[in-house]
Parts: C-alpha cells; structure tokens; sequence
C-alpha cells in the first residue's frame, strides 16, 4: 500500500523556471523524505523533514510540511535540464521504521 | 564515496526458475533494506534487516521469496520459482539507524519471460 500521493503525476518545464511538486498522506507520521530517481538507477536522498518542523531548504530545494492538512511541496528553484528524474515522497509512520512510497512526480526540464 | 553495491545488474530469467539479488549495504550501516519497483509506481518494501535479523518482512511472498543476511552485513534476495509477476526493479538500501535517510543501490532490473 502507498501512503503518499504526489501531484501532479508529470510536469514539464523550461530550464530556469521554477517546479512545485506536492505531496499527500493519511496517517500521522514521523518524518516526510523527498528522494530523486533518475530513469533506470536507484533513489537519492534528497532532504528530510521532520514532523516538527514546518521548512527546510538545501541549496535550490525547498520543502515545506503542513501536518494539519498532511501535505508536503519541494520546490526546485531555477531548474535545470539535469534536474530531469521522478521525486518521490517518503513517509515513516508511527513506531514503525518503515518507509512507505508514494508513486512519484515525473518532471522533464527542456532545455 | 560509499555506495551501495548490487548484482547483477540485469537479469533474464524464464518463469519457474530460481533467480538471486546481491546486495553489499554501506560500511557500517546497521539497516538494510530490499524494496521492488514496480514501472511507473513507488519502491515497496519487501524487506528490513537491522543486522542480520529480519525487522519486518510482511510484504515479501513468503512462498516464493527469500532473504538473508547471515553475517549482519551483505545480503542475497532469492526468487524461486519465478514468475511473470515478478518482472520489476529490485532496490537495495541502507542506513546507519533506520530512522534516517537511505542509501539506495543501482538496482536488479529483472525480465521474467
């Protein structure tokens, strides 16, 4: 089962622009994950929120967490084309360790 | 920079025969974690060690799947028989505590014909 939903599905870009993608969940959970797949290779971690905390930045990322309407948004500011991959939304829940995965925002940045 | 290491990276396989994942965690990274991908879905866990025991294993086909990591540090995944259902990228992680981010390998992608 997926608890995350991500939003929109696909997106497509210019380079420079900025991209949003937004994630739901159901339960309460721990901490929220972004992670990057680039097409065929494995995840790469890219930030981590914590339920506490309300924002979070790391270079041209941006993640902000709302625990009241348990929603999620990255934000990738002035995009490239090598920001072109799926993000995936990553929630641990409760006393559980476990990471459950959402089904991923495609984003495609044209040069 | 430590990776995550897994092989192969391809795999063919008619179905009812028996197939194995290889996955070399991290130095040091007490957590790891085997996960399918299905294309165009999320990961979903299939596996957690912490060390060599199994933390949770309630999505993995007990029927047909396996996994060990007998010496708390590399693991195998094993298939048998398999399926056409099983046709998916197969993900390894690890991580220091298991609370933290994942490290995440290359992947199997596996072909079940």
């Amino acid at each position: 089962s997926q608890q995350g939903e991500e939003d929109p599905q696909a997106l497509s870009i210019q380079e420079g622009e900025n991209a949003t993608m937004n994630c739901s969940y159901k339960t309460s959970i721990n901490n929220l994950q972004w992670y990057r797949q680039n097409s065929g290779r494995g995840l790469v971690h890219l930030i981590l929120i914590r339920s506490n905390e309300r924002e979070k930045h790391s270079g041209r990322l941006r993640v902000t967490l709302d625990t009241s309407k348990k929603s999620s948004s990255l934000l990738i500011t002035a995009s490239r084309a090598a920001d072109t991959a799926s993000y995936f939304c990553a929630t641990s829940q409760g006393g559980s360790e476990k990471l459950v995965f959402g089904k991923g925002t495609k984003l495609t940045v044209n040069p | 920079e430590a990776e995550v290491a897994q092989s192969p990276r391809y795999k063919i396989t008619e179905k009812s025969q028996a197939v194995a994942f290889w996955c070399d965690p991290i130095s040091g990274h007490a957590t790891l974690y085997w996960y399918r991908q299905i294309l165009g879905q999320g990961p979903e866990l299939l596996v957690q060690f912490q060390d060599e025991s199994v933390v949770d294993d309630s999505q993995l086909p007990k029927d047909r799947f396996s996994a060990e990591r007998l010496k708390g540090v590399d693991s195998t995944l094993k298939i048998q028989p398999a399926e056409l259902g099983d046709s998916a990228m197969y993900l390894c992680a690890s991580s220091v505590t298991g609370v933290d981010e994942q490290f995440f390998g290359p992947g199997t992608r596996l072909t079940v014909l």
